[in-house]
């Protein structure tokens, strides 16, 4: 079984809508994090979170929201999704000063 | 400020060695890190620079000088499978986050 999870994978929805994207790590580790990847851009990180008591902002959180419901579950929320929110994003995890380890990525479109 | 730069694409034959180049200005420093990532997959950990000095892995080595904001990846015996994209990440100084480059594509013909 895979460390860290992301569902879905691949998800198209419309202008407006509210959408969310889960991610859950078997790794014991305490620090999770969401970013973003553009073609061009590289990865860009959305919000990052220490513990369960602890969210932080990353580089680009503005439209976006996220959730750390458990140790081992972190979940991203698009509150209103629009067309430039459409990217490739990854859920990471990682273990104090360790590296990160990263999801398989969800796919996004906004139309 | 914070900026991370390597070349954009590189391009080179099986069985040859290649440097990819990271430069790097940010306000602090606490390691840095390359990573790889084929097309459509997560990216994974190759290797870690903290000191200054080489880091071999079998046929990766990562070299940093902190002093010059400087790093490079040397594959050696470059095999087909490396074509993909090389990415260069410090971490911060409190060690919270990681600032990426754009990533480097490397593409190895036969």
């Amino acid at each position: 079984d895979a460390d860290v999870t992301q569902t879905p994978r691949n998800r198209i929805t419309k202008t407006g809508k509210r959408i969310m994207l889960e991610c859950s790590q078997t790794k014991g580790h305490d620090r999770m994090y969401w970013y973003r990847q553009d073609p061009g851009l590289g990865l860009r990180l959305i919000y990052y979170s220490f513990d369960v008591k602890d969210i932080n902002k990353g580089e680009i959180s503005d439209g976006y929201s996220v959730s750390r419901q458990a140790q081992a579950k972190f979940s991203l929320s698009l509150e209103s999704a629009i067309p430039n929110q459409t990217a490739l994003y990854f859920c990471a995890t990682g273990a104090d000063s360790e590296t990160q380890y990263f999801g398989p990525g969800t796919r996004l479109l906004v139309l | 400020g914070q900026n991370i730069d390597q070349p954009t694409e590189m391009t080179a034959t099986e069985g040859a060695i290649v440097q990819i180049n990271c430069t790097y200005q940010t306000s602090g420093f606490n390691g840095l890190f390359w990573y790889q990532q084929h097309a459509g997959e997560a990216p994974t950990f190759l290797s870690y620079n903290v000191l200054d000095g080489l880091e071999e892995k079998g046929r990766f080595s990562s070299f940093l000088s902190r002093s010059k904001g400087y790093s490079y990846l040397l594959l050696k015996e470059l095999q087909m499978k490396d074509s993909a994209s090389y990415l260069c990440a410090v971490r911060n100084q409190a060690g919270t986050a990681l600032i990426f480059g754009k990533g480097t594509t490397l593409s190895v013909s036969s």
